[in-house]
C-alpha cells in the first residue's frame, strides 16, 4: 500500500492529452515539494518534473506538473509511442523523514 | 555525473548481500545518497538515505533493523546492507542522489538486481 495514491493505468492514442494525478496529505504532497519519473522497465528512473513544476534540461516540454493542496499531477499534452512507461511521483515526508513514492501508473499508447 | 552501482547478487534465505554505489563527477559530501527498491510485479519503494558528510541515516520502518548504509568518503562510495534476507527482498536496489531532506533527483544509478532464493 502505497502512502501517495495514483491511478494503475491510463491509455491514449497518439497526439492525445493524458492526466496522472497523484494525492498524499499534509505531511507530504500538501507541505513539500513533488516529483515524478519515468521508469521503463531495465532502465533507472527518469526524472521528468522536480519541485512540483519544473523540467530537468531535455525533458520535452510536453511534460508539465501541477499541484494544488494534497494533489498533484503529470500532463502529457501529446502522447508519443516512446512515452509507454510506468509513471511515479515522490514527496518527502515530513513525519518519514525521507521521501514516499505513488504506486505508478502505466501509461499505455493505443 | 554519475553513479554506478556493483553487479548482480544471488543470495540464500537469512544472508546478507552488501550493495555499492560509486560516485564520480560531484562533490560527494554535498548530497544525499537515497536507496529505492523495485521488486517484480511493484513500485518504486524507498529503502533509506544516507549523508555521506555526517554519516547520518534514516531507514524506513520496514527495513528497520536489517539494513544499513555507510559511505566511504575515502572512495566516494556509497553503501547498502541488507540482513536476514528473504525471497520477497527479491528486487532491483538503486542508489540515487539528492539535496538534503529532499525527493532523489536526476541522478541515480543503474540498479542491482538481488535474488533470493534457496
Amino acid at each position: 500500500q502505497s502512502v501517495l495514491t495514483q491511478p494503475p493505468s491510463v491509455s491514449g492514442t497518439p497526439g492525445q492529452r493524458v492526466t496522472i494525478s497523484c494525492s498524499g496529505g499534509s505531511s507530504n504532497v500538501g507541505s513539500e515539494t513533488v516529483n515524478w519519473y519515468q521508469h521503463i522497465p531495465g532502465a533507472a528512473p527518469k526524472l521528468l518534473i522536480y519541485n512540483d513544476i519544473q523540467r530537468p534540461s531535455g525533458v520535452p516540454d510536453r511534460f508539465s506538473g501541477s499541484k494544488s493542496g494534497t494533489s498533484a499531477s503529470l500532463v502529457i499534452s501529446a502522447l508519443h509511442s516512446g512515452d509507454e512507461a510506468e509513471y511515479y511521483c515522490a514527496a518527502w515526508d515530513d513525519i518519514l523523514n525521507g521521501p514516499v513514492f505513488g504506486g505508478g501508473t502505466k501509461v499505455t499508447v493505443l | 555525473v554519475q553513479l554506478v552501482q556493483s553487479g548482480a547478487e544471488v543470495r540464500k534465505p537469512g544472508a546478507s548481500v552488501k550493495v555499492s554505489c560509486k560516485a564520480s563527477g560531484y562533490i560527494f559530501t554535498g548530497y544525499y545518497i537515497q536507496w529505492v527498491r523495485q521488486a517484480p510485479g511493484q513500485g518504486l519503494e524507498w529503502v533509506g538515505w544516507i549523508n555521506p558528510n555526517s554519516g547520518a541515516t534514516n531507514y524506513a520502518q520496514k527495513f528497520q533493523g536489517r539494513v544499513t548504509l555507510t559511505g566511504d568518503t575515502s572512495v566516494t562510495t556509497a553503501y547498502m546492507q541488507l540482513d536476514n534476507l528473504k525471497s520477497d527482498d527479491t528486487a532491483i536496489y538503486y542508489c540515487a542522489r539528492g539535496v538534503p531532506y529532499s525527493n532523489p533527483g536526476g541522478t541515480w544509478g543503474q540498479g542491482t538486481r538481488v535474488a533470493v532464493s534457496s
